[in-house]
């Protein structure tokens, strides 16, 4: 298999607290590890790329002082929404690409975060 | 342009019926595409990947791939309500070395009982 979790699955905070989000792959190690944003009926949206033991590469016009990762190992990546306001209430979804093969991406369940 | 195009829909069929879904991409020297199917509120989930030029069949779906005219296609037979969903096409990004996808905003699909 190829199973990605992520946790937690829903979160709610308040506005300035910082959350955040844990991507494992549990049966495999992850080259690479993706970040991805989903408002209610829109398409996914890249947030940013992950290497396990390099800085992140994000996308354009995605804030690298408020979305932080950290990729510590090949099974662990984290997200933070540092000081989170109410736009950044979306759907968070992680995904994974398996060491040595190439681009299929296997997808965490994704985490709601409600910002209040 | 959009490097990956697919038409939003709702695409309607009735259960049984075969669903065609459609993508096109701009890179020509796109080399992997992958189907994921969405459901509302979930995360997306890898149905099928393809390669090569031709037909790849999976139980009820088919993926189907032609690089000279930049359109891979999904098949979906004796199509059932569970597969009411969103389908994203996925295509590789030849230009970055980080194994990124382009994703297409997805194809609803509704199958009607």
């Amino acid at each position: 298999g190829a199973v990605v979790s992520q946790h937690p699955s829903r979160v709610i905070c308040k506005s300035g607290t910082s959350v955040k989000i844990e991507c494992r792959s549990l049966d495999f190690q992850a080259t690479t590890m993706f970040w991805y944003r989903q408002f209610p009926k829109q398409s996914l949206m890249l947030m940013a790329t992950s290497n396990e033991g390099s800085k992140a590469t994000y996308e354009q016009g995605v804030e690298k002082d408020k979305f932080l990762i950290n990729h510590a190992s090949l099974t662990l990546s984290t997200l933070t929404v540092t000081s989170a306001h109410p736009e950044d209430s979306s759907f968070y979804i992680c995904s994974a690409t398996r060491l040595l093969e190439t681009y299929e991406q296997y997808f965490g369940p994704g985490t709601r975060l409600t910002v209040t | 342009q959009k490097e990956v195009e697919q038409n939003s829909g709702p695409l309607s069929v009735p259960e049984g019926a075969i669903a065609s879904l459609n993508c096109t991409y701009s890179d020509r020297v796109s080399q992997s595409f992958f189907w994921y199917r969405q459901y509302s509120g979930k995360s997306p989930e890898l149905i099928m990947s393809i390669y090569s030029n031709g037909d790849k069949e999976d139980g009820r779906f088919t993926a189907q791939l032609n690089k000279a005219s930049q359109y891979v296609s999904l098949l979906i037979r004796d199509s059932q309500p569970s597969d009411s969903a969103t389908y994203l096409c996925a295509v590789n990004s030849p230009m970055d070395s980080s194994y990124k996808l382009i994703f297409g905003s997805g194809t609803r699909l509704l199958v009607r009982p």
